[in-house]
């Protein structure tokens, strides 16, 4: 089946220390988001990205790196400069147009040790 | 940032009960709005998009109307069910220059909780 697989479902982290998120697709989406949910709010971007080896901050993306090298691949790292990075973190894809549905993965469950 | 806003926050309504939530956003440079039912221990999936003002759109039980001059979108359920006991998430499309690609953003959801 097509979709997208996030990995891990829970993952801890230690203060001062950076943790990487899995996401990868197998719907040759050529556009791929990154968001964040707290309780009581919406999802907020992080990053996305348009096209390999190209991508852009999205409303919150102090603390977050990305990358894309490969289409079907958008990493991200949680690096030690978030302070709060205890959330639920949710990765989606599209076809990269507005009118084109976004398509979401399982999410991650970030919690600090 | 866009405000995009839902309302209500949460709602419950008893088995067979018709119901509807509202979603408002900024009306100027309107692409798109979309609408995504996210049940628990699931990921989000999308009901519609939308792009024209009027439009209306429908999914069995599931409908929407849209309007962009005014800036709100209403999503009705005819005859509640258990199983549509989910958060309803709206998001409006926020364009890169005069691109039709960029990003969504998101409402906060209207949580549905449907009593057999």
């Amino acid at each position: 089946d097509g979709g997208i697989t996030q990995s891990p479902k829970y993952l801890f982290r230690k203060e001062g220390q950076n943790v990487t998120l899995s996401c990868e697709q197998n719907l040759n989406h050529d556009a791929m988001y990154w968001y964040r949910q707290d309780p009581g709010q919406g999802l907020r971007l992080i990053y996305y990205s348009q096209i390999v080896n190209d991508f852009q901050k999205g409303d919150i993306a102090e603390g977050y790196s990305v990358s894309r090298e490969k289409k079907e691949s958008f990493p991200l790292t949680v690096t030690s400069a978030q302070k709060n990075p205890t959330a639920f973190y949710l990765c989606a894809s599209s076809r990269g147009t507005f009118s084109q549905p976004q398509h979401f993965g399982d999410g991650t469950r970030l919690s600090i040790l | 940032i866009l405000n995009v806003e839902q309302s209500p926050q949460s709602l419950h309504v008893q088995e067979g009960d018709s119901t509807n939530f509202t979603c408002s956003f900024p009306s100027s440079n309107f692409y798109a709005l979309h609408w995504y039912r996210w049940e628990t221990a699931k990921s989000p999936k999308a009901l519609f998009v939308m792009t024209l003002n009027g439009d209306e759109k429908k999914k069995g039980r599931i409908s929407a109307t849209l309007n962009t001059k005014e800036g709100y979108s209403y999503l009705y359920i005819k005859g509640s069910q258990p199983e549509d006991s989910a958060t309803y998430l709206c998001a409006s499309a926020v364009g890169v220059g005069s691109s039709n690609t960029g990003k969504l953003i998101f409402g906060q959801g209207t949580t549905l909780q449907v009593k057999p």
